[in-house]
């Protein structure tokens, strides 16, 4: 499977954006990029996944590179309830196998 | 709508002892199932998956085994614990082909003393 490299960590301000990156300069052309949160003490959770073009859902919105070698998840407006760890992993289509990195923290300052 | 049923939510077992974990979905056919293991401060590590009744593929030579009695059970076994076998173990189920992402239950936390 193809590796990510993200951040081990990074604060932001409550009510301000957030970018979180992910390179992933080895991904094929049949890899979705997905994104998964885990809260302390929980199972991860589905936060967003894409393949080429940008994607925006409820929790958050996906920006990918041209080249697709990067993409960042951006949180429009960070709660406290957003502090979590952060994993960008990449899957090949019809590969459901998700393998998880050690993502990112990250801490919310009020 | 889906839901995934995972029991019990902490477990406390001797070493030597033996262990199942069972894992349930509803609201869905053919679920691709998945037994995750996160240690204490740690990554997830996948344990096993199935694509089918009976299916069951191992990620890593371990003291665990799985089994997939029915399409939407799963079930986590070990016929002896060992100390390192303490962790957090989730369940989680997708549909294939559908990239509508995992979905993962609540977790078990297993120690082993």
């Amino acid at each position: 499977d193809a590796k990510t490299t993200q951040p081990n960590s990074m604060e932001s301000n409550e009510e301000e954006p957030v970018h979180l990156p992910c390179n992933h300069s080895t991904i094929s052309g049949t890899d979705y990029i997905h994104w998964y949160r885990q809260l302390p003490s929980q199972g991860p959770e589905y936060v967003i996944h894409g393949l080429t073009s940008n994607v925006n859902n409820r929790m958050a919105s996906l920006a990918i590179a041209e080249d697709r070698k990067s993409s960042t998840l951006i949180l429009h407006r960070a709660t406290l309830r957003d502090a979590a760890v952060y994993y960008c992993i990449l899957s090949g289509f019809g590969n459901e196998k998700l393998t998880f990195g050690t993502g990112t923290r990250l801490t919310i300052i009020p | 709508s889906q839901t995934i049923h995972q029991w019990p939510a902490t477990l406390v077992q001797p070493v030597g002892s033996p262990l199942s974990l069972e894992c349930t979905v509803e609201g869905t056919s053919n679920p691709n199932l998945y037994w995750y293991r996160q240690a204490a401060g740690r990554g997830l590590q996948l344990l096993f998956y199935s694509v089918g009744i009976g299916q069951i593929s191992s990620e890593v030579p371990q003291n665990l085994s799985a089994s997939r009695p029915q399409d939407r059970q799963f079930i986590l076994s070990s016929k002896k614990l060992l100390l390192s076998d303490s962790g957090f173990y989730l369940c989680a189920w997708t549909v294939p082909g559908q990239g509508i992402g995992y979905t993962f239950g609540s977790g078990t936390r297993l120690t082993v003393v």
